[in-house]
């Protein structure tokens, strides 16, 4: 049974880093061709995409975001790990990581999601 | 990149068939995928590759596509259809993009 769940502050201060977990259980980045991506949706609002982070290390971002993101993965610990720099009250969002299968183009599993709060 | 768009609302009567598109802008034509997201929750795949239903989705739901414009179709709609639904792409760029959203009301 594949799951994920993210983790992370609820409440950082403007122009802090925001570091964001994502726990997979039931499967393994090092399976061939599985990815697991970031998103975010600022309430109200509509998903968008940050991060894909494939298992031999290819890491793909959202072109307007590029200069601020860094995904990582944790083999040893089955993590995958986002860092999202000089966060701003309008970076206030759910976060989400999500599963994409081998050759598949769509996130068949998603985590529950965890809103994060940018302000002083 | 991809730019989806879909119509911010659809309202349908209980019963009725219920069809919310989504038109794509961009180069060639991805695989296009639907998400559910029902208030406080995360998003759930209803339908891939454009008309695929994943194990658990109701019949009801379906999808279709016609160039570059999706529709996803939901018939004999039930109170508990009622949510945001969001179309999504992954192009070759390589980029990940979502619809803005179409709201479902019940009514």
């Amino acid at each position: 049974q594949i799951t994920l769940k993210e983790s992370g502050p609820t409440l950082v201060n403007p122009t802090q880093t925001l570091t964001m977990t994502c726990s997979l259980s039931g499967f393994s980045l090092r399976s061939g061709g599985v990815a697991v991506g970031w998103f975010r949706q600022p309430p109200g609002k509509a998903l968008e995409w940050l991060a894909l982070i494939f298992g031999d290390d290819t890491k793909w971002y959202r072109p307007s975001l590029k200069d601020r993101l860094t995904i990582t993965q944790d083999t040893s610990k089955n993590q995958v790990v986002l860092t999202m720099t000089n966060m701003e009250p309008v970076d206030t969002a759910t976060f989400y990581c999500a599963h994409k299968d081998r050759s598949m183009t769509d996130f068949d599993y998603w985590g529950q999601g965890t809103l994060v709060t940018v302000s002083s | 990149s991809y730019v989806l768009t879909q119509p911010p609302a659809v309202s349908v009567a209980p019963g009725q068939t219920a069809s919310i598109t989504c038109a794509g802008n961009g180069v060639g034509s991805p695989s296009l995928h639907w998400y559910q997201q029902k208030p406080g929750q995360a998003p759930v795949l209803v339908v891939y590759d454009d008309s695929l239903r994943p194990s658990g989705i109701p019949e009801r739901f379906s999808g279709s596509k016609s160039g570059t414009t999706a529709t996803l179709t939901i018939s004999r709609v039930e109170a508990g259809d009622e949510a945001d639904y969001y179309c999504q792409v992954l192009d070759g760029t390589p980029d990940v993009e979502f619809g803005g959203g179409t709201k479902l009301t019940v009514l």
